[in-house]
């Protein structure tokens, strides 16, 4: 059983549109994630829900929307798609002691 | 500030050599600091950590030294094997917050 599973793997889409990646971890965590992983591979923290209520939130643009209907499930909506939201997007779950990665979403802006 | 610097970026070495891999941070606050090993087109994955009450941890081939009062800790492989080739990346958890803040990586490669 797959621990942090995200969906799409791959995601190419134009400019301009509206996407979702939803993300769903069985480990029983009540923290979860979401990192930015950008060409050169620096990983970059987004945002971070603990237990449905939103506790980290980077400078981030307004148009990456995360949604987390309950501690299982963190999902990320991103409106009007740019050039430089090209990257991989990984979910994460667990604690500052340790987190389990998903697989990545490569999302590719044309 | 809230960088990890880590070095080098780059490193190959052939199949049986040891490989280090040094990390700096900045916040003296930190406590806990794992590192994670990145195999292409797959999500990072811890494969070592180690907290700052302690100075080594070994786990097999791999090791991590911690120096809390240079504020720099090291990942030591020994007897690489060509599965070892991967990103690895240092990270520390930032004081007084759940966050954990990624060094930019280091690409390793082990040639047969």
């Amino acid at each position: 059983d797959t621990a942090v599973s995200q969906t799409p793997k791959y995601l190419v889409t134009q400019m301009g549109n509206d996407k979702s990646i939803k993300c769903e971890q069985n480990l029983g965590h009540d923290t979860m994630y979401w990192y930015k992983q950008d060409s050169k591979k620096f990983l970059k923290i987004m945002f971070s829900y603990n237990n449905k209520e939103l506790i980290i939130n980077e400078t981030v643009p307004n148009r990456f929307s995360p949604k987390s209907p309950d501690k299982a499930h963190l999902n990320l909506h991103i409106n009007s798609l740019e050039l430089g939201d090209s990257a991989v997007y990984f979910c994460a779950s667990g604690s500052r002691y340790g987190y389990t990665f998903g697989s990545g979403t490569r999302l590719t802006v044309v | 500030g809230e960088n990890v610097e880590q070095h080098p970026s780059t490193l190959s070495v052939q199949e049986g050599d040891s490989a280090v891999i040094k990390c700096t941070y900045s916040d003296s606050a930190s406590n806990y600091f794992p590192w994670y090993k990145q195999e292409l087109g797959k999500g990072p994955q811890l494969i070592i950590d180690i907290r700052s009450n302690v100075g080594e941890k070994k786990d097999q081939r791999i090791a991590v030294t911690l120096n809390k009062t240079a504020k720099h800790f090291s990942l030591h492989i020994t007897e690489t094997q060509p599965e070892d080739s991967a990103v690895y990346f240092c990270a520390y958890v930032k004081g007084g917050s759940e966050k954990l803040v990624f060094g930019k990586g280091t690409k390793l490669t082990v040639n047969p």
